[in-house]
């Protein structure tokens, strides 16, 4: 089945070494956004790629930085975490954002 | 700027009852409207949606939801209430940003809660 896919579903990392979380999809979508999702809140969007276009939401910190080196890819870099980036993180795709998202599973992500 | 308000944080409802899951929006423009599950610890499920056309929308797992331009509100609403159904509901709009691609405007959330 397409779908998009977020590994791994969990991952722990020490306070301040970088990680990734990877994301990919099947669905041919052209924009896929990452989102950060902490506890009993709404998802917060991050960042997102429409085609190789990158946009940066305002309010997201230089810590947090993306690449996509094809349609089918995009990964979440943290370059340094703190315990306050302990959080899901879910990917989605869309064709334009013009009939509703696709979601991955998400990735927690724990910091100790 | 767009912005979506669901009223109630927590819903509990017994099985086999009515679930209404409220949400209103502001949009100075027709909207395209989503309802979103997400069940612990996953990612989130599109319920079902509204762009144009026909006004009451019907989505999976028996959801529907009916778009009332003149009182601003998506509603969501299931006629009996399952324990399957326990979990986070968002309501979101897409709006167009400064680059105008669509992005979505989320919610707060309702957590539903169903009772044996």
């Amino acid at each position: 089945d397409a779908m998009v896919i977020q590994n791994p579903r969990y991952q722990v990392t020490q306070f301040g070494k970088p990680v990734t979380l990877s994301c990919s999809q099947t669905l041919n979508h052209n924009v896929m956004y990452w989102y950060q999702q902490k506890s009993s809140q709404a998802p917060k969007l991050l960042f997102h790629y429409y085609d190789k276009d990158f946009n940066n939401e305002a309010d997201t910190p230089d810590n947090f930085q993306s690449r996509r080196p094809n349609t089918s890819f995009c990964f979440l870099d943290i370059r340094s975490p703190g315990l306050g980036d302990a959080a899901m993180y879910l990917c989605a795709t869309s064709m334009g954002g013009l009939v509703g998202y696709t979601f991955g599973s998400g990735t927690r992500l724990t910091v100790v | 700027a767009q912005s979506v308000t669901q009223l109630g944080s927590h819903v509990s409802v017994s099985e086999g009852a009515l679930v209404l899951l409220r949400c209103n929006y502001s949009s100075s423009v027709p909207p395209y409207l989503f309802w979103y599950v997400q069940y612990p610890n996953q990612g989130l499920q599109l319920l079902l949606k509204y762009t144009t056309g026909a006004t009451l929308v019907k989505g999976i797992n028996g959801f529907e939801a009916e778009f009332k331009k003149s009182e601003t509100s998506f509603h969501l609403t299931k006629p009996s209430a399952h324990m399957s159904d326990a979990a986070e509901y968002f309501c979101a709009v897409s709006e167009r940003d400064a680059g105008n691609n669509r992005k979505l405007i989320w919610g707060l959330g309702t957590s539903l809660a169903v009772n044996p």
